[in-house]
């Protein structure tokens, strides 16, 4: 079965730019997450969607961050425009029950 | 406020040492607790879990976390790591009234050969 998969790997781009992240979950996998660990800090909780639906986007930083999951499928996440505290790594998982499968991430580089 | 606690977040070990990473979190009411691990250049991989029941978890590679509901703790431990244990090791929580993990800040294991 294929895992989650993220792209791009690593993204690097200049402040007040725009970048979007994407993410494949597990196929049947209703539950999608994104998590961000910012360097040194924990990984945080920035949204859950079941299916298409936004169930709790109480971790999103501000109004730069948006997430979209079209047709409950693949999502992404953009933001718009980049500051540099947004650098991070940005993770994605899915699940369908407790069990959370994580992707390996997309580093986020903003200089 | 809810909050999970690493308390290291550096350790060196030799082959073959003991290992014992903390957890303590701060929730009321019932938890699932989580070890995950992130080997280098690899996804964050689940090594052990807890919901219920016997409070002594073993998970895969050796690892094993004791739940002490008392202390709010859940630490991991391996009797004797080996260099292939190097890794990041995150300890995560989900209350039951919620759905998403909570991790502490994680630790950085190096072990040296």
């Amino acid at each position: 079965e294929a895992g989650v998969t993220q792209f791009p790997s690593h993204s690097v781009i200049e402040k007040g730019q725009t970048v979007t992240l994407r993410c494949d979950p597990i196929s049947g996998h209703d539950n999608l997450y994104w998590y961000r660990r910012v360097m040194g800090k924990e990984i945080k909780f920035l949204l859950h969607f079941v299916k298409e639906s936004k169930q709790d986007e109480s971790g999103m930083p501000n109004n730069r961050f948006l997430a979209e999951r079209t047709g409950g499928t693949y999502s992404t996440l953009k933001v718009q425009p980049a500051e540099l505290e947004d650098s991070g790594v940005y993770f994605c998982a899915s699940s369908q029950s407790w069990e959370t499968t994580f992707g390996s991430g997309t580093r986020l580089t903003v200089v | 406020a809810q909050s999970v606690s690493q308390h290291n977040h550096h350790v060196i070990l030799s082959e073959a040492a003991s290992l014992e990473l903390g957890c303590n979190y701060s929730y009321g009411g019932t938890v699932n607790l989580f070890w995950y691990v992130q080997y280098p250049g690899q996804h964050l991989q689940l090594l052990l879990k807890y919901f219920s029941g016997d409070p002594l978890v073993k998970g895969i590679k050796g690892f094993e976390a004791e739940f002490i509901k008392s202390k709010f703790s859940f630490n991991l431990r391996k009797p004797s790591v080996q260099w292939s244990d190097t890794a990041e090791y995150f300890c995560a929580v989900i209350s039951n009234s919620g759905y998403a993990l909570n991790f502490g800040k994680g630790t950085s294991l190096l072990v040296t050969p």
